[in-house]
C-alpha cells in the first residue's frame, strides 16, 4: 500500500528556517517523482516543484524557484521542503504528493505551517 | 492569476447534471497534455477523480467523465448527490513554465 506520512504541524516566527518531511512507502521511491503543493488557507492548489529522487532532479515552479528547496533522501524514502527564512505569506497547508503520469494519484495529508509574529 | 481558468463556482440541484470547464492555451492543454481532476472535500487533502483527460480511478463512481478538446477540458457530474459538494481543480503540464499547473478551483454547491 501506497502511503505518504508528513510531519507535524508547525508555528514558526518570521525569519526562522524550517524543514518538513514527506515520509514514503509502498512503492520505489527512487524512480518516481515526488512533489509538493501549497494551498493557503481558503484559496487554491498551488505546484511548488518535484524532485526525481534517483539524480536529485529538482524542478521549481517559477513562483517558488529561491523561495524553498525540495530534497530526499533515498536511504529512508522521504521528501523534503524547506526554508531558510520563513515569512508571513508562507502561513498554509503543504502537500507532498506522487504523481504518476503527470497526475498526483497519492497525496500525504497536509502539514500546516503557521508564520506569526 | 491561474494559468489554467475555472469557473470560481456552479450550482446544481439533487439529480441534475453539470459542467466544470477548465480552460488553458497552447502551451499546455492546447499542447497535447493530459488534464487531471481532483476533488477536494472541506479539511482533507485532493483526491485524484479523473486523469488523463477522461479515465478514472478505480472506486471513482461513473458519475464523474471528463473530456478535452483543443485548449479546454471539461468535468462533468451526472446525479447530482449533496456529498458531491466540494471544491473541484484541474491541473495540467505547461511548457512555457515547465512545471504542472492547477486551475485556481470551482467550488460546487448542491
Amino acid at each position: 500500500e501506497v502511503q505518504l506520512v508528513q510531519s507535524g504541524a508547525e508555528v514558526k516566527k518570521p525569519g526562522e528556517s524550517l524543514k518538513i518531511s514527506c515520509k514514503t512507502s509502498g512503492y520505489s521511491f527512487n524512480t518516481n517523482w515526488i512533489g509538493w503543493v501549497r494551498q493557503v488557507p481558503g484559496k487554491g492548489l498551488e505546484w511548488m516543484g518535484v524532485i526525481y529522487p534517483s539524480d536529485s532532479d529538482v524542478r521549481y515552479s517559477p513562483s517558488f524557484q529561491g523561495q524553498v528547496t525540495i530534497s530526499a533522501d533515498k536511504s529512508i524514502t522521504t521528501a523534503y521542503l524547506q526554508w531558510s527564512s520563513l515569512e508571513a505569506s508562507d502561513t498554509a497547508i503543504y502537500y507532498c504528493a506522487k504523481p504518476t503520469n503527470g497526475a498526483p494519484d497519492y497525496w500525504g495529508q497536509g502539514t500546516l505551517i503557521t508564520v506569526s509574529s | 492569476q491561474s494559468v489554467l481558468t475555472q469557473p470560481p463556482s456552479v450550482s446544481g440541484a439533487p439529480g441534475q447534471r453539470i459542467i466544470i470547464s477548465c480552460t488553458g492555451s497552447s502551451s499546455n492543454i492546447g499542447a497535447g497534455y493530459d488534464v487531471h481532476w481532483y476533488q477536494q472535500l472541506p479539511g482533507t487533502a485532493p483526491k485524484l477523480l479523473i486523469y488523463a483527460n477522461s479515465h478514472r480511478p478505480s472506486g471513482v463512481p461513473d458519475r464523474f467523465s471528463g473530456s478535452k478538446s483543443g485548449t479546454s477540458a471539461s468535468l462533468a457530474i451526472s446525479g447530482l448527490r449533496a456529498e458531491d459538494e466540494s471544491d473541484y481543480y484541474c491541473q495540467s503540464y505547461d511548457t512555457g513554465l515547465s512545471v504542472w499547473v492547477f486551475g485556481g478551483g470551482t467550488k460546487l454547491t448542491v
